[in-house]
């Protein structure tokens, strides 16, 4: 099956710097990549939509200027975790839909952001 | 979006069957019922996928009520790598891939 690899898969920053999240798809090209976010114990929930050649599609209550999404190739989309304050530690995961006529959608590795 | 509703957590022995159920009583007749897993701090993971009729695969089988509001995830022989949360899902056709997850089904699998 597809593969979407995420990178990197755990990162520790100081409060105030930004932190950069890529996602690639390895063996397919996708114009629509996915980013939730998840905190422990709880679901994953949806953050955004990116998409390859225009402007990210945010979901309700996720600040667009905090979490900049960058989708700059059929291959690669970016989360940007910028002005990294602790609330902001979370799993990260990025999720690209099914390829062709499938229904399997794909997931990262996810990302485990620590901001101390 | 339709919503779903499973049990907070389950336990299992290994090598034993595992009947993961989901309630989804405000169906659509265009939703399709998809089941994901995740493993500890690991992405989600498909399982299977379906829309009326029961459904087999390797890893799993969906046994789908005939009125379409419940679904069961059956793990015929739970082993210590089934260990996951197991996400009921449903998807409208034509949605592009987005899936709006709810809380899951945290299964446990005692040696």
């Amino acid at each position: 099956g597809a593969v979407v690899s995420q990178h990197p898969s755990r990162v520790i920053c100081k409060s105030g710097t930004s932190v950069k999240i890529e996602c690639r798809s390895l063996d397919f090209q996708a114009t629509t990549m996915f980013w939730y976010r998840q905190f422990p114990k709880q679901s994953l929930m949806l953050m955004a939509t990116s998409n390859e050649g225009s402007k990210a599609t945010y979901e309700q209550g996720v600040e667009k200027d905090k979490f900049l999404i960058n989708h700059a190739s059929l291959t690669l989309s970016t989360l940007t975790v910028t002005s990294a304050h602790p609330e902001d530690s979370s799993f990260y995961i990025c999720s690209a839909p099914p390829q062709g006529s499938g229904t399997e959608a794909f997931f990262g590795q996810g990302t485990r952001l620590t901001v101390v | 979006d339709a919503k779903t509703t499973q049990p907070n957590s389950m336990e299992s022995n290994e090598e034993e069957p595992v009947h993961l159920p989901c309630n989804h009583s405000t169906i659509s007749g265009t939703d399709y019922i998809h089941w994901y897993r995740q493993l500890p701090s690991q992405g989600p993971e498909y399982v299977i996928h379906g829309l009326t009729s029961n459904v087999n695969n390797r890893m799993a089988s969906l046994a789908i009520a005939e009125d379409r509001k419940s679904s069961t995830l059956i793990l015929h022989r739970a082993t210590l790598r089934d260990a996951a949360v197991y996400y009921c899902i449903l998807r409208p056709i034509n949605q592009g891939g987005k899936l709006i997850f709810g809380q899951g089904t945290e299964l446990s699998v005692k040696p």
